[in-house]
């Protein structure tokens, strides 16, 4: 079965510096991964995915991702956080194959400062 | 393009009373996915369905239940609720193909008392 873990329930940062918010997972074979944000009373947009190639993956709001299958990582990173983007991030990873449930992590809450 | 639409937005009910959500996917999406998201615990795969069919349940008790219609719009039941319920229950949509990702409502926040 496959897991996710977000190890940073929260993540504090100044506005205009730069973000890293980490995820790992578990699963036996190349996983499907997503970054979603959810926005307080709001439900979850998808920021970006990794299906196959490329293993740094460009989002949308000027976040990227990058998978590491050496250390089954997809870490999200943004060069400047902006007071907007203070919300909650959900990594995801799902599998291939019909039975696709995707599984979330608890989910990292960041706070910008100004 | 309408999103994933979900009613009602709030609902507050007594503990022991029965609950119905429901959600409309975005067209042309076949699977409805549902997800309790309480307090600190990240979101808790629910329910799966498909074509009409229920594919896969999570961890759940089976006073949890529900349908899918033939126009893929989906229905959550909640028997005998207790405190516990209390959440944000989220409504997400896939179309056919599996590799793509979901696509989320707002939710429905339920409060047991």
């Amino acid at each position: 079965a496959q897991s996710v873990t977000q190890p940073d329930i929260h993540i504090t940062v100044s506005e205009g510096a730069s973000l890293e918010l980490r995820c790992n997972y578990s699963y036996g074979a190349t996983p499907y991964l997503f970054w979603y944000v959810q926005s307080p009373g709001q439900g979850l947009q998808l920021l970006l995915k990794y299906f196959s190639g490329d293993t740094l993956v460009q989002g949308i709001k000027g976040f990227e991702a990058e998978f590491k299958r050496s250390q089954s990582s997809f870490n999200l990173r943004k060069p400047s956080v902006h007071w907007s983007d203070a919300a909650e991030y959900f990594c995801a990873v799902g599998a291939k194959g019909g039975s696709y449930i995707p599984t979330f992590g608890r989910g990292t809450s960041l706070i910008v400062h100004p | 393009e309408a999103g994933v639409t979900q009613s009602p937005t709030h609902l507050i009910k007594t503990r022991g009373q029965q609950v119905t959500l429901r959600c409309s996917p975005i067209s042309g999406h076949t699977s409805v996915y549902w997800y309790q998201q309480a307090l600190g615990l990240g979101l808790q795969f629910l329910l799966w369905y498909d074509e009409g069919e229920e594919r896969n349940r999570g961890n759940f008790p089976p006073r949890f239940s529900g349908r899918q219609f033939p126009n893929y719009s989906s229905e959550l039941n909640v028997n005998a609720l207790e405190l516990e319920d209390s959440a944000l229950y989220l409504c997400a949509s896939q179309p056919r193909s599996y590799n793509s990702p979901l696509h989320f409502g707002n939710g429905t926040r339920l409060t047991v008392t």
